[in-house]
């Protein structure tokens, strides 16, 4: 189906442990952003791509990784998970015209 | 620190009134956008103004933008229950990062 996607929807890891969300669009889409959604903070971007190999850091980059080897696809990856990393993550990419941006329904990610 | 700050934070109405709720931004930007996010889903796009348009409507929505005062505000008109949800402002600014705000929260009462 046309969209995209993020998987898992949920996941609970340890401390210290190495996570990666996963993003995928099938629009072509240039542009794919990660955010990270808290109680009181409202959306935060983590990292941004103008295309595949091409990223750049936004607001909250610390403790994150990303890569995007293909226009589709864009992980994000938590090198040593901690528990200030307990959030919802959500992808989104930048459409065309009229400059609107599309969400996925969002990881819930839980770190013990 | 955040771009957008939105006004209030919760907002309770009986259905058939109107919403309205603010948003106030810190630098120069190229449009915002306002989007809804119904619990537990991701956001949708509802409405975006340039920098350079006051007014804009779609719908039951009508989004005005100040920019000489950074503020916005988004009116939802003859509101219904299923209008429940988070809304959220997000500026575009140079370089195509958008800064979203902490949201208000909705709550239509049938």
């Amino acid at each position: 189906d046309a969209g995209i996607t993020q998987s898992p929807r949920y996941k609970i890891t340890e401390t210290g442990r190495q996570v990666t969300l996963m993003c995928h669009q099938t629009w072509s889409h240039s542009y794919m952003f990660w955010y990270r959604q808290d109680l009181g903070h409202g959306l935060r971007l983590i990292y941004y791509s103008a295309a595949a190999d091409i990223t750049d850091k936004g607001e909250v980059p610390d403790g994150y990784v990303v890569s995007r080897s293909k226009t589709e696809n864009f992980p994000l990856t938590l090198e040593s998970a901690t528990r200030s990393q307990t959030s919802v993550y959500f992808c989104a990419t930048f459409g065309g015209r009229g400059y609107e941006q599309y969400f996925g329904p969002g990881t819930r990610l839980t770190v013990t | 620190s955040q771009q957008g700050e939105e006004d209030p934070q919760a907002l309770s109405i009986q259905e058939g009134e109107n919403a309205t709720m603010n948003c106030s931004y810190k630098t120069s930007i190229n449009n915002l956008q306002w989007y809804r996010q119904n619990s537990g889903r991701g956001l949708v796009h509802l409405i975006l103004i340039r920098s350079n348009e006051r007014e804009k409507h779609s719908g039951r929505l009508r989004v005005t933008l100040d920019t000489s005062k950074k503020s916005s505000s988004l009116l939802i008109t003859a509101s219904r229950a299923a209008d429940t949800a988070s809304y959220f402002c997000a500026t575009d600014t140079t370089g195509n990062q958008f800064y979203f705000g902490t949201g208000t929260s909705l709550t239509v009462i049938p």
